[in-house]
């Protein structure tokens, strides 16, 4: 299985800054790199694809980098509503896997 | 506008079946450029992905869970559905339906069905 590695897991940040958050595969997944925010309660929702492909309705403020094994989201101007949780995925081979997560919390 | 929603048992007792259902509107099921996947994820922790089916019923298990989930579905119903057998407390969880498009990325969530596994 290919193993997914997030950092950091948790992260504090106010309205306006810009966040980063890496994901690194455990062998090369090419730009198979998907990402996902999570908020309270609620489904997944698809960000990024691709590894930078930005999801149609997505706001332009998110966006992503990388290829290989290590990978970039990065917000840039944090709003309130991007307080919630990203998961990474890789989509090169099955079992297709996900992050830990990185909660991102109100400073 | 597509979406998916889960339906099922709450509540499954330990060494019995977990089944659930997941509803599709808003597009076909049988379209060739979608599969459909279920994933799983335990209170106050990470994903995990179960399997996926394709409209050919072509199936993928995640290894960890192969021996014991068969995913299916009916064209007919629009539906799709996971059987999980021989459940244990640890299959404890939200069960969430998902489509997967292009390079097996998921655009379209059910809100996902909790499932408690407990005598």
């Amino acid at each position: 299985d290919i193993q997914m590695t997030q950092s950091p897991s948790s992260l504090s940040a106010s309205v306006g800054d810009r966040v980063t958050i890496t994901c690194r595969a455990s062998q090369s997944i090419s730009s198979y790199l998907n990402w996902y925010q999570q908020k309270p309660g609620q489904a997944p929702k698809l960000l990024i694809y691709s590894a930078s492909s930005l999801q149609s309705g997505v706001p332009s403020r998110f966006s992503g980098s990388g290829s290989g094994t290590d990978f970039t989201l990065t917000i840039t101007g944090l709003q309130p509503e991007d307080f919630a949780t990203y998961y990474c995925q890789q989509s090169l081979s099955t079992p297709l896997t996900f992050g830990g997560g990185t909660k991102v919390e109100i400073k | 506008q597509v979406q998916l929603q889960e339906s099922g048992p709450g509540l499954v007792k330990p060494s019995q079946t977990l089944s659930l259902t997941c509803t599709v509107s808003g597009g076909s099921i049988s379209s060739s450029s979608y599969y459909w996947s279920w994933i799983r994820q335990p209170a106050g922790k990470g994903l995990e992905w179960i399997g996926r089916i394709y409209t050919s019923g072509s199936t993928n298990y995640n290894p960890s869970l192969k021996s014991r989930v068969t995913i299916s579905v009916d064209t007919s119903k629009n539906q799709l559905s996971l059987k999980l057998s021989s459940v244990t407390a640890a299959d404890t969880a939200v069960y969430y339906c998902a489509r997967g498009v292009g390079t097996t990325n998921f655009d379209y969530w059910g809100q996902g069905a909790l499932v408690t596994v407990s005598s």
